[in-house]
């Protein structure tokens, strides 16, 4: 049972460049979400999804765009990366009700020169 | 804004000692969960508590919630080389349930043999 998985897990852009976190989840998660961790912020939602078809914003959305297109998938977009936009970035997902523990990917850290 | 507020920052012990570590909030909850972190992982549930429950126990780990202080802290009892990690809070956000959760800071614990 793999999880929350994402890729990829370290990854060095330049200011301007684009590119795409991939995150999975195999347990039929409805919720994923999309984090970035910041040393002395931390953790801060960017995006969340609550099922195929449905995305919304987070506390820190701009610069980030996100689609759902199936139950398992849920991609980070960014589209011209800038250094600000470097961080540690976490896919979390989480079963159906509106408690319940979040799953949490191993990470990915993103450096923006 | 930081919902949860974690003290201390920062904590040392030996092992086989206790470890307690303090959550704050600021609005009203229905649940607070724990997380942990170890170094460059993602977040591992821990422990949920809801608003009508003032203390939960699992294994090693003795969780409490004040409401009327608008606090909750996480005991670590019999402390392990393995507990050393960082510990979060989270609490939802304004639409009050776990879609958008609010993480505090985080309390970084050293456990030393």
């Amino acid at each position: 049972n793999a999880g929350v998985t994402q890729t990829p897990k370290f990854q060095v852009l330049k200011t301007g460049q684009s590119m795409t976190l991939q995150c999975a989840q195999d347990m039929n998660h409805e919720y994923m979400s999309w984090y970035r961790q910041d040393p002395g912020m931390g953790l801060r939602l960017i995006h969340y999804s609550v099922g195929a078809g449905i995305t919304d914003q987070g506390e820190v959305p701009n610069g980030y765009n996100v689609s759902r297109s199936t139950t398992e998938d849920f991609p980070l977009r960014l589209l011209s990366a800038a250094p600000s936009q470097t961080s540690v970035y976490f896919c979390a997902s989480k079963g159906q009700g509106q408690t319940g523990e979040l799953f949490f990917g191993e990470g990915s850290r993103l450096t923006v020169l | 804004s930081q919902q949860g507020e974690e003290d201390p920052q920062a904590l040392s012990i030996q092992e086989g000692e206790n470890a307690t570590m303090n959550c704050s909030y600021k609005t009203s909850i229905n649940n607070l969960q724990w997380y942990r972190q170890n170094s460059g992982r993602g977040l591992v549930h821990l422990i949920l508590i809801r608003s009508n429950e003032r203390e939960k126990h699992s294994g090693r780990l003795r969780v409490t919630l004040d409401t009327s202080k608008k606090s909750s802290s996480l005991l670590i009892t019999a402390s392990r080389a393995a507990d050393t990690a960082s510990y979060f809070c989270a609490t939802p956000g304004l639409s009050g349930n776990n879609r958008k959760l609010i993480w505090g800071l985080g309390t970084s614990l050293a456990v030393n043999p």
